[in-house]
């Protein structure tokens, strides 16, 4: 099977740049998706296609995709950013979505 | 804003079917692709399965066959039904709408989720 592996858990300061990493096999060769979870809320998408940014999604979220290593980051990074985050791809061996372990957001 | 809602029962005992509908209020059903994902308690996302606008569907193998996806476009709501149900498969039930399939694919209008949990 396909695995995603990100960081547990990342901790930031307010104002400061808060990096993401997803880790997969050839990972750049696919699109990498992000998407923010919430308590009680409904996932929210971030990034899709490795740097793309939904029109409500403020500019602080950009995306990336290379080699093994897809990374979201988020600059000036805001209370309100507190969330968990998974990445997504494809994978078309098994064939199906697989989705990233999952990174907790801290901001302290 | 297409927002999406998950109904269903809560619980379900173990071997039954559970069954869910998710009902999406803005737009037509008849177009792009519609997914389901899940959330075990503390784990993280696993996707289950998407039916497009031709009825097509691609399931996650790893549910071996007990996953099916339909789509009621009368009624603008896209269903799942996952038989012989086993405590695994207590979860947060999410519906998404998705945008392209396969390798383009994402996520981009959730559901808030729904927690079903299987148990005698």
């Amino acid at each position: 099977s396909y695995d995603l592996t990100q960081p547990p858990s990342v901790s930031v300061s307010p104002g400061q740049t808060a990096s993401i990493s997803c880790s997969g096999d050839k990972l750049g060769e696919k699109y990498a998706s992000w998407y923010q979870l919430k308590p009680g809320q409904s996932p929210v998408l971030v990034i899709y296609q490795d740097n793309k940014r939904p029109s409500e999604i403020p500019e602080r979220f950009s995306g990336s995709n290379s080699g093994n290593t897809a990374t979201l980051t988020i600059s000036g990074t805001q209370a309100m950013d507190e969330a968990d985050y998974y990445c997504q791809a494809w994978d078309s061996t098994t064939p199906a979505y697989v989705f990233g372990t999952g990174t907790k957001v801290t901001v302290l | 804003q297409v927002q999406l809602q998950e109904s269903g029962p809560g619980l379900v005992k173990p071997s039954e079917t559970l069954s869910l509908t998710c009902t999406v209020s803005t737009g037509s059903i008849s177009t792009y692709y519609w997914s389901w994902i899940r959330q075990p308690p503390g784990k993280g996302l696993e996707w289950i399965g998407y039916i497009d606008y031709s009825r097509n569907t691609n399931y996650n193998p790893s549910l071996k066959g007990r996953v099916t996806i339909s789509v009621d476009t009368s009624r603008n709501q896209f269903s799942l039904k996952l038989t012989s149900a086993t405590a695994a498969d207590t979860a947060v039930y999410y519906c998404a709408r998705q945008l392209y399939s396969t390798s383009s694919g994402f996520l981009d209008y959730w559901g808030q989720g729904t927690l079903v949990t299987v148990s005698s």
